[in-house]
């Protein structure tokens, strides 16, 4: 059973922590992918990586960074929280060199800033 | 600029009856769409793709429908079962270049019993 496993299903951080995500798919896949859903705004694309220690940026990276030292081992840091990067937070991996592949997510971070 | 649009927030259907979920796209290199289905507090799953070399995909009661001339497309579920109430989200991609997912704002449908 394919699998995509982040670290924290809810994490509640204060306004400047230094924020670490934490995602690990065991499928051997090239490509991974980190996303935040809001009501109305549906799933944006922060960074992506299609390889080891190859970092993309995607429509909203600011205020966020990413690190990929392994394969199966995809991390999202949020430099210093700020109450409006409260959001749910997907990562997602797939396989291959092209575009038509599914991409399998995990269950999720609920990240809250206060 | 929205590349992936699903204008419809919400639908409401009775069960039993076709749910019709629509997506509209504009960018003409993507040639590769998803649906993929959410519940509250978990990951979006996938649910069924279509590539531009078809108009038609069909796995058991989800059947999506590609129409490239109009940029459109739609995910028929029938029959509405009240397990379907969920978000729907719609996702397109390029298949040369390896670009990443685009996803619709999404459309929360209810199945009421």
């Amino acid at each position: 059973d394919v699998k995509v496993t982040q670290s924290s299903r809810y994490l509640v951080k204060r306004t400047g922590e230094k924020v670490f995500l934490e995602c690990v798919q065991d499928m051997d896949h090239e490509n991974m992918f980190w996303y935040r859903q809001d009501p109305g705004l549906g799933l944006r694309l922060i960074y992506f990586s299609y390889d080891v220690k190859m970092k993309e940026k995607g429509d909203i990276p600011e205020g966020y960074s990413v690190s990929r030292e392994k394969k199966e081992r995809f991390s999202l840091i949020l430099e210093s929280a700020s109450t409006n990067q409260t959001s749910m937070y997907l990562c997602a991996s797939s396989e291959g060199a092209s575009g038509d592949a599914e991409a399998f997510f995990g269950q999720g971070t609920r990240l809250t800033v206060v | 600029d929205q590349q992936v649009k699903q204008n419809s927030p919400s639908l409401s259907v009775q069960e039993g009856r076709i749910s019709i979920l629509n997506c509209d796209y504009t960018n003409s290199m993507f040639d590769y769409f998803l649906w993929y289905k959410k519940y509250p507090a978990e990951g979006p799953t996938f649910l069924i793709s279509i590539s531009s070399i078809k108009d038609k995909n069909e796995d058991g009661r989800f059947t999506v429908f590609l129409n490239k001339s109009a940029k459109h497309l739609s995910l028929h579920i029938v029959p509405s079962q009240p397990g379907d109430s969920a978000v729907y989200f719609c996702a397109a991609s390029a298949s040369t270049g390896n670009t990443p997912l685009v996803f619709g704002k999404g459309t929360r449908l209810s199945v009421i019993a």
